[in-house]
């Protein structure tokens, strides 16, 4: 397995630009999270999904940010417009049943706003 | 919140046991404990999970105390690989990880 993988690897933009952030789990995982990690806050949850569905998104900083997953096989973290402080390494994770199984982490995408 | 509190950084000698501390203070009966460690410049990798009982495989062993208020995590021989940010979780209906433990390795 290829494990998740996440794209882009980086990405410098300026700020007011859309950002979209994407992200392949691994096959036959049910749960999908998506994390930002900073200096000052640490890994922090954003959303996660179970099944393609939404399931907390109380970790979303704003309606600047939106996440979807149209599909078991992808999903997408999307910023519009950014801001320099949404710079970060987002990261995208998957498990099987959540509860009680390992997530495995992506590479991660360092966002850089400027 | 379903929160742990870890200390910021420790450090061990190499090949030396670590003992790195979690208190799981709002923990519930049905949360599971993993532990986590995330290498520079990577994504963060499962070392171990548990629940009630201490668990043990190749990377790590984990200590849950009897009123699951507190876990450790063991490493039998520290390695300069060890060098990392060791998380701890308790899962519930949200994933907090916190900033974590920075484990120094000296040679």
């Amino acid at each position: 397995d290829a494990g998740v993988i996440q794209s882009p690897r980086h990405e410098v933009t300026e700020m007011g630009q859309e950002v979209t952030l994407r992200c392949k789990p691994i096959s036959g995982h049910d749960y999908l999270f998506w994390y930002r990690q900073t200096m000052m806050r640490g890994l922090e949850l954003l959303i996660y999904f179970n099944n393609n569905v939404p399931i907390d998104d109380s970790g979303m900083p704003e309606d600047r940010f939106s996440a979807k997953m149209p599909n078991a096989s992808f999903s997408t973290l999307k910023i519009q417009p950014s801001e320099p402080r949404d710079s970060a390494v987002y990261f995208c994770a998957s498990s099987l049943w959540g509860r009680g199984y390992e997530q495995y982490f992506g590479p991660g995408t360092r966002l850089t706003v400027t | 919140d379903a929160k742990t509190t870890q200390p910021n950084s420790m450090e061990s000698n190499e090949e030396e046991p670590v003992h790195l501390p979690c208190n799981h203070s709002t923990i519930s009966g049905t949360d599971y404990i993993h532990w986590y460690r995330q290498l520079p410049s990577q994504g963060p990798e499962y070392v171990i999970h548990g629940l009630t009982s201490n668990v043990n495989n190749r990377m790590a062993s984990l200590a849950i105390a009897e009123d699951r208020k507190s876990s450790t995590l063991i490493l039998h021989r520290a390695t300069l690989r060890d060098a990392a940010v060791y998380y701890c979780t308790q899962t519930g209906n949200q994933f907090y990880f916190g900033t974590g433990t920075s484990l120094t390795v000296i040679p």
